[in-house]
């Protein structure tokens, strides 16, 4: 088992650019999560799928920010046009159902 | 709605030492999953140990171990024998039954172990 795989592990790149995260889930995980995490807020969640099909996007900050999952293994997170308070890490995480949360190593995204 | 609370922001201990870190839940669930993740500088997220409310036994992985205490809606980890690294963040989180995409964190707690 590869777990979650994401990439890239590091971004930088200038305000205004668009960023691509990406997310690789674990095989027969049907719930994928996005989560930002930053030392003022801690662990936010941004939308989660089940499926392939957003469920929530309640936590997702403005409409700069978009996610999909086209199919069961594979989901991106895109800022456009990024900003500097957009600096943070971001992990993907996906579960089964009852398993815990298996988390990817996340990607942390600097924005200058 | 569920919350989580880790009242420690920072902790220490000595290396081979025992410390224990606090977390509290509120919930009106009476069936659920509660966790304890580790988030060394590498800033990955590591499943530490793992209880199901509907269990009296408190779950015990090696040196981890917690006291569970539903009616006290309280969750603490006791880490034995503590090595250098164990220093990371440390993070309680809660997971519905019924809704079980539903995941709730606590702020954290960072352990700094001496050596």
């Amino acid at each position: 088992d590869a777990g979650v795989i994401q990439s890239p592990r590091h971004e930088v790149t200038e305000m205004g650019q668009e960023v691509t995260l990406r997310c690789k889930p674990i095989s027969g995980h049907d719930y994928l999560f996005w989560y930002r995490q930053t030392m003022m807020r801690g662990l936010e969640l941004l939308i989660y799928f089940n499926n392939n099909v957003p469920i929530d996007d309640s936590g997702m900050p403005e409409d700069r920010f978009s996610a999909k999952m086209p199919n069961a293994s594979f989901s991106t997170l895109k800022i456009q046009p990024s900003e500097p308070r957009d600096s943070a890490v971001y992990f993907c995480a996906s579960t089964g159902g009852t398993s815990p949360l298996h988390f990817g190593n996340g990607t942390r995204l600097t924005v200058t | 709605a569920q919350t989580v609370t880790q009242s420690q922001p920072e902790m220490s201990v000595q290396e081979a030492e025992t410390v224990t870190l606090s977390c509290t839940y509120d919930t009106s669930e009476s069936d659920y999953y509660l966790f304890w993740y580790k988030q060394p500088p590498s800033r990955q997220m590591i499943l530490v140990i793992r209880q199901e409310a509907y269990k009296q036994q408190n779950a015990t992985e090696n040196r981890f171990s917690v006291n569970f205490q539903k009616a006290a809606k309280s969750f603490s980890l006791k880490i034995s024998d503590s090595q250098l690294g164990d220093a990371a963040m440390y993070f309680c989180a809660y997971q519905n039954t019924y809704n079980f995409n539903k995941f709730y964190f606590g702020s954290g707690t960072k352990l700094n172990v001496k050596p």
